[in-house]
């Protein structure tokens, strides 16, 4: 059973362009929230999708998007790029039951650099 | 903003010895979880504690929380070299149905062969 699956795993970019990163849920997992994760810091949640509808969203501009396909993988775009940008870009699934687990998996992350 | 600050920042210990971090937090919360950050990769899951329980182990970890306190800590005993990591707390708020995790910047243990 394979977890949850991020590409590419680096990538290099230069100020102004734009970026789409991908993620595959883990299997039988419907929910995925994407985190941003600076050197040294902890992960902040850039946003959170569900039924291919944006559900939550964390402090971040406009210039941050996403979408999520009917087979639950997400896309996470950036345009405009900035030099802060260049973070670690986590993307995590987890299972909606209505219930209360809010057990996350995580993927390897996709390291994003902006030159 | 991050709703978690660990502390220490960083830990170094000999292998064996017990290392203890520790997580405080603002505002009411459903759970509390531990994860594990080995160089820069992706989170691993240690832990779920929930907000009406008080203590669970998990193999060498120990985790304890006190909401009056708005605190928690995690304990790993007999400590690896493989233990090395960054650890983080994450919340999930009480209100709404938010599923979000808030981190902490993390606390870097180091553990000594």
């Amino acid at each position: 059973d394979a977890g949850v699956t991020q590409s590419p795993t680096h990538l290099i970019k230069t100020r102004g362009q734009q970026v789409t990163l991908r993620c595959s849920p883990k299997s039988g997992h419907d929910t995925v929230s994407w985190y941003q994760q600076a050197l040294g810091q902890g992960p902040q949640f850039i946003f959170q999708y569900y039924e291919e509808e944006e559900r939550q969203r964390g402090n971040f501009p406009d210039r941050f998007s996403g979408h999520q396909f009917p087979n639950y993988s997400s896309e996470l775009n950036v345009n405009a790029l900035l030099l802060g940008d260049s973070a670690l870009y986590l993307c995590a699934s987890s299972f909606r039951d209505g219930g209360h687990t809010y057990e996350q998996y995580f993927g390897p992350g996709t390291r994003l650099t902006v030159t | 903003s991050q709703q978690g600050e660990e502390d220490p920042q960083a830990l170094s210990i000999q292998e064996g010895e017990n290392a203890t971090m520790n997580c405080s937090y603002k505002t009411s919360i459903n759970n509390l979880q531990w994860y594990r950050q080995n160089s820069g990769r992706g989170l691993v899951h240690l832990i779920l504690i929930r907000s009406n329980e008080r203590e669970k182990h998990s193999g060498r970890l120990r985790v304890t929380l006190d909401t009056s306190k708005k605190s928690s800590s995690l304990l790993i005993t007999a400590s690896r070299a493989a233990d090395t990591a960054s650890y983080f707390c994450a919340t999930v708020l009480s209100s709404g149905s938010a599923r979000q995790l808030t981190f902490g910047s993390g606390t870097q243990l180091t553990v000594l062969p």
